[in-house]
């Protein structure tokens, strides 16, 4: 079955810089990433998501990279506000298949004012 | 449109009881599925369903049990409660899982003692 490995486990960055998580999934024929927030103590949250029809997707400061030959996609956060203060997590499922979806096991994102 | 709800928000359980987690979605969402978080570990599929009367086992299935009679619901049931069963249990449902992401509940906190 599919595994969704993610990096950094906790990642601190200073207001205003970028951040950067990195996901690698096994199965090559999962083609839906779907990136996800979660603020302390509430539900998680889609913020953005790519398709394998797509190599990157962009929306104000965040943005996916995919490369499907290598089998990792990625989460940028430009212009880091303490607002983006969470644990973000990527997943991984099939388009057209009854499948289950797979999450990694989520970063923690901390920006310093 | 309320969204997806679970009940209750809170419980504690003794070892061996059994109980029920309430989840009911009001936007006709043909996939729902039920994930376990626990520190470190992210969300782990529980069970998925991919319509009415449709279920299967995800990544941790063992120790619940799921049904979906209708489109609307989907409990979870837990048999037998175990203090490895302590965790934060959200209900996600998705109009198509494969081309959109989750929207989440608002989780239920178990503490098994």
């Amino acid at each position: 079955g599919e595994n969704v490995e993610q990096h950094p486990s906790t990642l601190s960055v200073q207001e205003g810089d970028s951040a950067v998580i990195k996901c690698t999934y096994s199965d090559s024929a999962s083609n839906y990433f779907p990136w996800y927030k979660q603020e302390l103590g509430k539900r998680p949250q889609l913020i953005i998501d790519i398709r394998s029809n797509v190599g990157e997707k962009k929306d104000q400061r965040i943005a996916v990279t995919l490369n499907k030959t290598a089998k990792h996609f990625s989460l940028h956060i430009t212009e880091t506000q303490p607002e983006d203060s969470a644990v973000y997590f990527c997943a991984a499922s099939k388009e057209t298949s009854y499948d289950k979806v797979i999450f990694g096991p989520g970063t923690s994102l901390s920006v310093i004012p | 449109n309320a969204g997806v709800t679970q009940t209750p928000k809170f419980q504690v359980l003794k070892t061996g009881q059994s109980m029920t987690l309430q989840c009911a979605q009001d936007m006709n969402h043909e996939y729902m599925s039920w994930y376990r978080q626990d520190p470190g570990m992210g969300l782990r599929l529980i069970h998925y369903s991919v319509g009415a009367g449709i279920t299967d086992q995800g990544e941790v299935p063992n120790g619940y049990n799921v049904s979906r009679s209708t489109t609307e619901d989907f409990p979870l049931r837990l048999l037998s409660a175990a203090p490895s069963q302590t965790s934060v249990y959200f209900c996600a449902s998705s109009y198509d899982q494969g081309n959109y992401g989750y929207t989440f509940g608002s989780g239920t906190r178990l503490t098994v003692v």
